[in-house]
C-alpha cells in the first residue's frame, strides 16, 4: 500500500520568501508529526497532530512556522519569510495506536522528506 | 545536557564483527526506546523498539536497555557492508499531550568495511 508521501521533494527558495510543504499520511493514521533534520544532525520535533488538532506545537522554532491539517488527511507546514537557518530536510511521519501497546510511538512511518534550501 | 546523546562516531567495524551503538537519555520518564537506521539521503526506518529492562533480540540485532543507568544500546552481529548507515536513537515519554512524540539523538555513523 501507499506510504507517507511528501511534496515537493526538493525546494530551493530565496531568503524572505514563503514556502509550503505538504505531507500525505498513510490512510487511517490519526497521528501526524513534523520533524526537521539539519545536515549531520538528528531529528528535531516540530509539531504533532491528532486528527486536525495540534495538541503540541512546542517544537516550532518561531512564529514564522505554522502548520495545519485537514481532518485525518493532508498536512501543510508553512514557513514565512524564510531564513538561511531554515535550510534542512523536513520529515513527516504518521502513526496509529499499536494493537499491542496502544502507543503511537511504535508505529511511526516516515515520508521521504522535503529538502529545503534557502539561498 | 542533551535529552538523548549518542556516540558521535563515526564507528568503523570489519565485516562479520559486532557493532555496538550506545545511547544515553536524561528524562527518567522515558518509557520506550527506538533504534532507527537512516541511509544517506533517505528517511529513517525503524529497526526495533524496547520497553523493558534487559535484552530484546530480532535477527542480527539486539537492543539492550538499562533504565537505572538511563542507557540503551544496539548490537549488530555479523555486520555487513549493507549495515553501513546512520543509526538514530530515539525515546518516547508516555503521557502528556504528545502521544508518540520522539526525541532523537544526533545519530552515529556506522561503516562496515569488507
Amino acid at each position: 500500500g501507499a506510504g507517507v508521501s511528501q511534496s515537493p521533494s526538493n525546494k530551493v527558495t530565496e531568503k524572505g520568501k514563503d514556502v509550503e510543504l505538504r505531507c500525505d499520511p498513510i490512510s487511517g493514521h490519526t497521528a501526524l508529526y513534523w520533524y526537521r533534520q539539519r545536515l549531520g544532525q538528528g531529528l528535531e520535533f516540530l509539531i504533532y497532530f491528532q486528527g486536525n488538532s495540534a495538541p503540541d506545537k512546542s517544537g516550532l522554532p518561531s512564529d514564522r512556522f505554522s502548520a495545519e491539517r485537514t481532518g485525518e488527511s493532508v498536512s501543510t507546514l508553512t514557513i514565512q519569510r524564510t531564513q538561511q537557518e531554515d535550510s534542512a530536510v523536513y520529515l513527516c511521519a504518521s502513526s496509529f495506536p499499536s494493537p499491542t501497546s496502544g502507543s503511537f510511538a511504535d508505529t511511526q512511518y516516515f515520508g521521504p522528506g522535503t529538502r529545503l534550501t534557502v539561498l | 545536557q542533551k535529552e538523548v546523546e549518542q556516540n558521535s562516531g563515526p564507528l568503523s567495524v570489519p565485516e562479520g564483527a559486532i557493532a555496538s551503538l550506545n545511547c544515553t537519555y536524561s528524562d527518567r520518564g522515558s518509557q520506550s526506546f527506538f533504534w532507527y537506521r537512516q541511509y544517506s539521503g533517505k528517511s529513517p526506518e525503524l529497526i526495533m523498539f524496547i520497553y523493558s529492562n534487559g535484552d530484546k533480540e530480532d535477527g542480527r540485532f539486539t537492543a539492550q536497555l538499562n533504565k537505572a543507568s538511563q542507557y540503551v544500546s544496539l548490537l549488530i552481529r555479523d555486520s555487513q557492508p549493507s549495515d553501513s548507515a546512520t543509526y538514530l536513537c530515539a525515546v518516547n515519554i508516555a503521557g502528556g499531550t504528545s502521544y508518540g512524540k520522539l526525541t532523537f539523538g544526533q545519530g552515529t555513523i556506522l561503516t562496515v568495511h569488507p
